[in-house]
């Protein structure tokens, strides 16, 4: 079964320092990941997906992830964080079935200080 | 084009009343997902539609939940007899197919902003 765990409930990071949300996966077959964003009491936003091609994706507001195979890892990256970074950052694999659900990660705060 | 929408955006209910939530995907998009938030945890599958069709409902509980997708207007996810274990936020998501199609936006899925049920 697909399943994807993020270790941390929080990250904590100074304004203008780079920033890591790690996630990590367990799939069989090919391992279609994501992203995404919630603000407080909002939707939540795409950020990032990767799919097949290149290892490091590149998304919206300045994010990216490194796909990382042997480590079985898709951990979010941003240079410089912002304090409007701050907000519920989930990781989601595609389930292995036809149907396109996701399965999603506990999900990690990030809080970016001033 | 509008996003995908959900109403009510928040929703009190008694014990043992029933909840209505609805959902009306973005425009062309025929698959919608619906999700479930409880406090603290992550998002979890509760069940997939297709145009008229459930398709994959594997998420959903075996009691007092159900879904439909009409073939005009919005999905509609319906919980009877609620239960303070209810309490949560649903979100809705659409997608213009459910297959990847490599190279392509077309199985990314769009968030409604949700309902947030509070069971009193």
């Amino acid at each position: 079964a697909q399943s994807v765990a993020q270790p941390e409930d929080q990250v904590n990071v100074a304004e203008g320092n780079p920033l890591t949300v790690k996630c990590t996966y367990s799939v069989s077959g090919n391992p279609y990941l994501f992203w995404y964003v919630q603000y407080p009491n909002r939707g939540l936003q795409f950020l990032l997906k990767y799919i097949t091609g290149d290892n490091l994706v590149k998304g919206s507001y300045g994010f990216e992830a490194e796909f990382n195979k042997s480590q079985t890892s898709f951990h979010l990256k941003k240079p410089s964080a912002l304090v409007s970074d701050s907000a519920l950052y989930f990781c989601a694999v595609r389930d292995g079935s036809n149907t396109g659900k996701l399965i999603f990660g506990q999900g990690t705060t990030l809080q970016v200080k001033p | 084009n509008a996003g995908v929408m959900q109403n009510p955006r928040h929703l009190v209910r008694r014990r043992g009343q029933e909840a209505r939530l609805r959902c009306s995907p973005m425009k062309g998009h025929s698959h919608v997902y619906w999700y479930r938030q409880l406090p603290e945890e992550g998002l979890k599958f509760m069940v997939y539609l297709q145009k008229e069709n459930i398709i994959d409902e594997s998420g959903m509980p075996k009691e007092r939940f159900s879904a439909e997708f009409p073939k005009e207007g919005p999905s509609i996810l319906r919980i009877q007899q609620v239960v303070r274990g209810d309490s949560a936020a649903y979100f809705c998501a659409s997608s213009l197919v459910a297959g990847i199609v490599p190279g392509t936006d077309y199985n990314e899925q769009f968030f409604g902003p949700g309902t947030r049920l509070t069971v009193l």
